[in-house]
């Protein structure tokens, strides 16, 4: 079985500062992970992903995530952050072809 | 985005309807999901089907029942709902049903169940 905990429900960011999310999974297996973005009004858009190599996954939009096996944690992170990245974000662990999400984390960016 | 598209966006149906949400993929993708997302829950995965197949039904009430043709169309059609079905149901697709395959998302379709 495996899961995924994402540690903050909400994340309230001003504009231009810096952003982490935090995801956290349990695993007997070997498994890939992904981040996914969800803004208002749509559905699940892929940021980006680790299926193996470097531990650090640049994605699209400025973002990247930074794989800890030690940790078992898939931090996602961008340095500076745009009032259009105000969106809801899933952290996601896949074993063959279940995929399993944490229950997101809500970022606003404020002016 | 229009890799997989989903009709209709928004739904709302009594208790006693009977209707059908359908999904589509222009991706050329052998695999199909449903998910169901409720509000402040994690994504729920209901059904995969691979290559028309289906590999799983993640222990979903018979009220739901999904159908697909072919590799291109999923439905999943809904009779007899209970107002805690209301959610955002969303289809999703890979390539294959296999380890590192990305799944791709629909908008959704926001069910309301009166």
């Amino acid at each position: 079985a495996q899961s995924v905990t994402q540690l903050d429900s909400q994340v309230p960011v001003f504009e231009e500062a810096p952003v982490e999310l935090r995801c956290n999974y349990s695993s007997s297996v070997s498994v890939y992970l992904f981040w996914y973005v969800q803004y208002p009004n749509q559905g699940l858009q892929l940021l980006l992903k680790y299926l193996s190599g470097s531990t650090l996954v640049k994605g699209i939009n400025g973002f990247e995530a930074e794989f800890n096996k030690s940790q078992t944690s898939f931090h996602l992170r961008k340095p500076s952050v745009h009032i259009s990245d105000t969106a809801e974000y899933f952290c996601a662990v896949k074993n063959d072809y279940k995929l399993s999400f944490g229950a997101g984390t809500t970022v606003t960016v404020r002016a | 985005e229009t890799g997989v598209t989903q009709t209709p966006r928004h739904l709302v149906m009594g208790m006693t309807n009977k209707k059908s949400l359908k999904c589509e993929q222009h991706l050329g993708h052998n695999a199909m999901y449903w998910y169901k997302q409720s509000a402040k829950k994690p994504l729920e995965l209901m059904f995969v089907y691979n290559f028309k197949e289906q590999t799983e039904n993640n222990s979903v009430p018979s009220r739901f029942s999904p159908e697909c043709p072919n590799s291109s169309h999923l439905f999943l059609h809904l009779h007899t709902l209970q107002p805690e079905d209301s959610a955002l149901y969303l289809c999703a697709s890979s390539p294959r049903t296999g380890f590192g395959e990305t799944q791709y998302f629909g908008p959704g379709t926001r069910l309301l169940v009166l």
